[in-house]
């Protein structure tokens, strides 16, 4: 399966803001299929942290904001916290594939 | 509170067959499409394969067709993957998830981990 492309790691200071990007093509994010978001702690499953590009599930932090532009998407986290050191990923689908796809994956440093 | 509970996982030599399930809770299972989703060690998320409600229709990447079965015990709420000639590629931890009608998957299990090495 193709993935959606991340930066490999993103890192900012607390109380900073920090955006991952997710790019995909014209059979996936450009043919205007949602993307969703997820948080993996260390050593924990997955957890949904955005769907439909700008949703957030209940209890979700309002810290957390989803976008889309085209074939780009992005998360962005303001207020930096200690606890969102995690990795992220965005997943969407894709038409050619007839696959769920995810991003390969950003590692969030918090300094 | 919905709760998903994986079980099955261990330790299988290549070529061999392996079969896990997922323990549901907390909602009608039967309202909802299911999925595995597994991740090799240090590496990303890709999906493996998704269920109907009823257990009708199911979907897999071309990378995983012939090898991998899913279904579903919709009396027991139960979500069952059967995997075979199984390889060194497969090792991964195997979450359970819950599929939803825009295409994420909105509640997961912790993992149950599959390792394939003689």
């Amino acid at each position: 399966q193709s993935a959606l492309t991340q930066p490999p790691s993103v890192s900012g200071a607390p109380g900073q803001r920090v955006a991952i990007s997710c790019t995909g093509g014209s059979t996936n994010i450009g043919a205007g299929y949602d993307v969703h978001w997820y948080q993996q702690l260390p050593k924990s499953a997955p957890r949904l942290l955005i769907h439909g590009n700008h949703i957030r599930p209940s209890g979700v932090p309002d810290r957390f904001s989803g976008s889309k532009s085209g074939t780009s998407v992005s998360l962005a986290i303001t207020g930096l916290q200690a606890e969102d050191e995690a990795d992220y990923y965005c997943q969407s689908y894709d038409s050619s594939l007839s696959a769920y796809i995810f991003g390969t994956g950003t590692r969030v440093t918090v300094l | 509170e919905v709760q998903l509970l994986e079980s099955g996982g261990d330790l299988v030599q290549p070529g061999g067959s392996l079969s896990l399930s997922c323990a549901a809770s907390g909602f009608t299972f039967n309202n909802y499409v299911m999925s595995w989703v597994r991740q090799a060690p240090g590496k990303g998320l890709e999906w493996v394969s998704t269920i109907s409600g009823s257990g009708a229709v199911t979907s897999y990447p071309g990378s995983l067709k012939g090898r991998f079965t899913i279904s579903r015990d919709n009396s027991r709420n139960t979500l069952h993957l059967q995997m075979s000639s199984l390889r060194a590629d497969d090792t991964a931890i195997y979450f359970c998830a819950r599929f939803t009608d825009k295409f994420s998957f909105d509640s997961w299990g912790q993992g149950t981990l599959v390792t394939v090495s003689s």
